[in-house]
């Protein structure tokens, strides 16, 4: 099975800032690579698809990128709305996904 | 406007049996895989179980594997999981989720909002 990785487990960070959060995988995941954002008591939002595909309505402020192992989900100018969990996944072996332990952004 | 709509969460016995119901709206539903993924009280995410559009093939993840039976009926717009053998372990939120595209690889763009599966004596 592939395992996902991610980093750092949390972070704190004020609105305005630039964050960035990685994700590894245990063997190459080529650029099946996805992000989620989940919010709470909420489903989780598709934000970023194939490593670097922005979903459609989400903002141009999150951008995705890496390839083989290593990824990472940067969010550009945090917005109060963007404190929430992100989750990444692979879906190299899908339709068996794997899913990482989630990143928890939370305001400084 | 997609919409999928879970049902069939509650409270069981370990050993219990459970169907969960997701009613899609809103898209050509056999033209789309899906997916049942949990969430247990304040963890993670886990991807549960697949099928495919048609129908013709199904997919489980180790954990579940013997135990729960992923369907759907596309003429119902519908997608179930049949859940024997509860544990306790099993109690989380249990999501639906639309595959984006036809692809293997493709990610979920659609998901409800969830229905809760509590297994307990």
């Amino acid at each position: 099975d592939i395992q996902m990785t991610q980093s750092p487990s949390s972070l704190s960070a004020s609105v305005g800032d630039r964050v960035t959060i990685t994700c590894r995988a245990s063997q190459s995941v080529s650029t099946y690579l996805n992000w989620y954002q989940q919010k709470p008591g909420k489903a989780p939002k598709l934000l970023i698809y194939t490593a670097s595909g922005l979903q459609s309505g989400v903002p141009s402020r999150f951008s995705g990128s890496g390839s083989g192992t290593d990824f990472t989900l940067t969010i550009s100018g945090l917005q109060p709305e963007d404190f929430a969990t992100y989750y990444c996944q692979q879906s190299y072996s899908g339709p068996l996904y794997t899913f990482g332990q989630g990143t928890k952004l939370e305001i400084k | 406007e997609v919409q999928l709509l879970e049902s069939g969460g509650g409270l069981v016995q370990p050993g219990g049996s459970l169907r969960l119901s997701c009613a899609a709206t809103g898209f050509t539903f056999s033209s789309y895989g899906m997916s049942w993924v949990r969430q247990a009280p304040g963890k993670g995410l886990e991807w549960v179980s697949g099928i495919s559009g048609s129908g013709g093939s199904t997919f489980y993840a180790d954990s579940v594997k013997g135990r729960f039976t992923i369907s759907r009926d596309n003429s119902k717009n519908t997608l179930y999981l049949q859940m024997n053998s509860l544990r306790a372990e099993d109690t989380a939120l249990y999501y639906c989720a639309k595959k984006r595209g036809s692809e293997s690889y493709d990610a979920f763009d659609y998901w409800g909002q969830g229905t809760l599966v509590i297994v307990s004596s």
